[in-house]
């Protein structure tokens, strides 16, 4: 059965810190791997895609992904208390749905 | 742009009730939809998804069904609900092989 582990946290950091998210997978042909933002209370919103090995960045985010490993994470510089929310890691093959871990809860303190 | 509408926003019911809960994608065509609920301290878990109309693939046996009477409407159903099928039922769409993107979720309780 195809899996995505998540650390559920919560994962502590000081304001202006590296909030540091991590998830590995079972499926080692996976090709598409995501990163979710969720506040309490509201749906998931994409913050991240990654299809390669190595680092994307985007703002104050960089997803690294090295397929060897089966691993991919999700760094957030700088973080801000609005950074609070619940990170998935979601996986997939080409022409199937995602299969998402159960998150890791961030609380960035001020 | 495309956007996903999804309702009701909360919803509570009896147990043994049905439910409908229904989803509608704009400005694309053709989009793959999906269902998918999130209950209480437990991650996202796929329930339903259809890359066509009257194409559905069920992924949990239980006791909710799906159905795609249109390109882009995607309804929830069921029966008779049981307790255990309170949670946070999410709609998503994709294009064919991209990222996938949520409604705003409906809160369904069985009491």
């Amino acid at each position: 059965q195809k899996e995505v582990e998540q650390n559920s946290g919560p994962l502590s950091v000081p304001e202006g810190a590296i909030a540091s998210l991590n998830c590995t997978y079972s499926d080692r042909v996976s090709q598409s791997f995501f990163w979710y933002r969720q506040y309490s209370g509201k749906s998931p919103e994409l913050i991240m895609s990654i299809y390669s090995n190595g680092d994307k960045e985007d703002g104050r985010f960089t997803a690294q992904l090295n397929k060897a490993s089966q691993y991919v994470s999700l760094l957030i510089r700088d973080s801000q208390p609005s950074d609070s929310a619940t990170y998935l890691c979601a996986v997939n093959q080409a022409g199937t749905a995602l299969i998402f871990g159960k998150g890791t809860t961030l609380s960035v303190s001020s | 742009s495309q956007t996903i509408h999804q309702w009701p926003a909360t919803l509570v019911q009896p147990v043994g009730s049905p439910l409908s809960l229904e989803c509608t994608v704009e400005g694309t065509s053709n989009p793959n939809l999906y269902w998918y609920r999130q209950a209480a301290g437990r991650g996202l878990q796929l329930l339903f998804y259809s890359v066509g109309i009257g194409q559905i693939s069920s992924e949990v046996p239980q006791n909710l069904s799906a159905s795609r009477p249109q390109d882009r409407q995607f309804i929830l159903s069921s029966k008779k609900l049981l307790l255990s099928d309170s949670g946070f039922y999410l709609c998503a769409w994709s294009p064919a092989n991209s990222p996938l993107h949520f409604g705003n979720g409906t809160r369904l309780t069985v009491t």
